[in-house]
């Protein structure tokens, strides 16, 4: 079986800076790994995935995520965010041979002005 | 891209009653789909796995009576959840992987919020 583990239940940060959200998860099986946005009353969005190949996987609007298999983790990070990036961020795991992803707690990013 | 329609967005109902919560995927077939509960400011629950033509597989502490559960064709699954009460108000989300991809995709549904009063 598979667990997630998202470290932070909420990240304060101001609008232009970095930020990183903390991932870790376990598993005895090869896995692959996602994060997932969701906006208030909305379901969940696809933010990046690692299925295989490049460790670091970047999405469309500036987060990228690296996957060590050594530390287990697969934390997301965006350089600069902004007031838009406010939302609640899924850590999930799924194994390759599951048709099951397992979520983390969530993480949500408050953009301080 | 891959779209699923949850409907309804939201819904009042009196406590005793039963509601039905329909999710489609609109372009493409869905041999399973997946059913969760989200609790305000809490992760997704999977409650139970829907497969096409046959039973539903449910997660343990699930109970399979009041969460009824039917894939009657490849791009319909209902959640029924009978004689709701109080405790059942959440927020319920289903997904549906499109194997078209190849690449693992889900596609989630925008949620239903559920109050029972």
């Amino acid at each position: 079986a598979q667990s997630v583990t998202q470290l932070d239940s909420q990240v304060p940060v101001f609008e232009e800076a970095p930020v990183e959200l903390r991932c870790n998860y376990s598993s005895s099986v090869s896995v692959y790994l996602f994060w997932y946005v969701q906006y208030p009353n909305q379901g969940l969005q696809l933010l990046l995935k690692y299925l295989s190949g490049s460790t670091l996987v970047e999405s469309i609007n500036g987060f990228e995520a690296e996957f060590n298999k050594s530390q287990t983790s697969f934390h997301l990070r965006k350089p600069s965010v902004h007031i838009s990036d406010t939302a609640e961020y899924f850590c999930a795991v799924s194994g390759r041979t599951d048709d099951k992803i397992i979520f983390g707690k969530g993480t949500r990013l408050h953009i301080l002005p | 891209g891959a779209v699923v329609s949850q409907h309804p967005s939201w819904v009042i109902c009196k406590s005793g009653t039963s509601v039905k919560i329909e999710c489609r995927s609109l372009d493409f077939q869905a041999t399973t789909m997946f059913w969760y509960r989200q609790f305000p400011k809490q992760s997704l629950m999977l409650m139970a796995t829907s497969n096409e033509g046959s039973k539903a597989t449910y997660e343990q502490g699930v109970e399979k009576d009041k969460f009824l559960i039917n894939h009657a064709s490849l791009t319909l699954s209902t959640l029924t959840v009978t004689s709701a009460h109080p405790e059942d108000s959440s927020f319920y989300i289903c997904s549906a992987r499109d194997w078209r991809t190849g690449n693992y995709g889900y596609t989630f549904g925008s949620g239903t919020r559920l109050t029972v009063v």
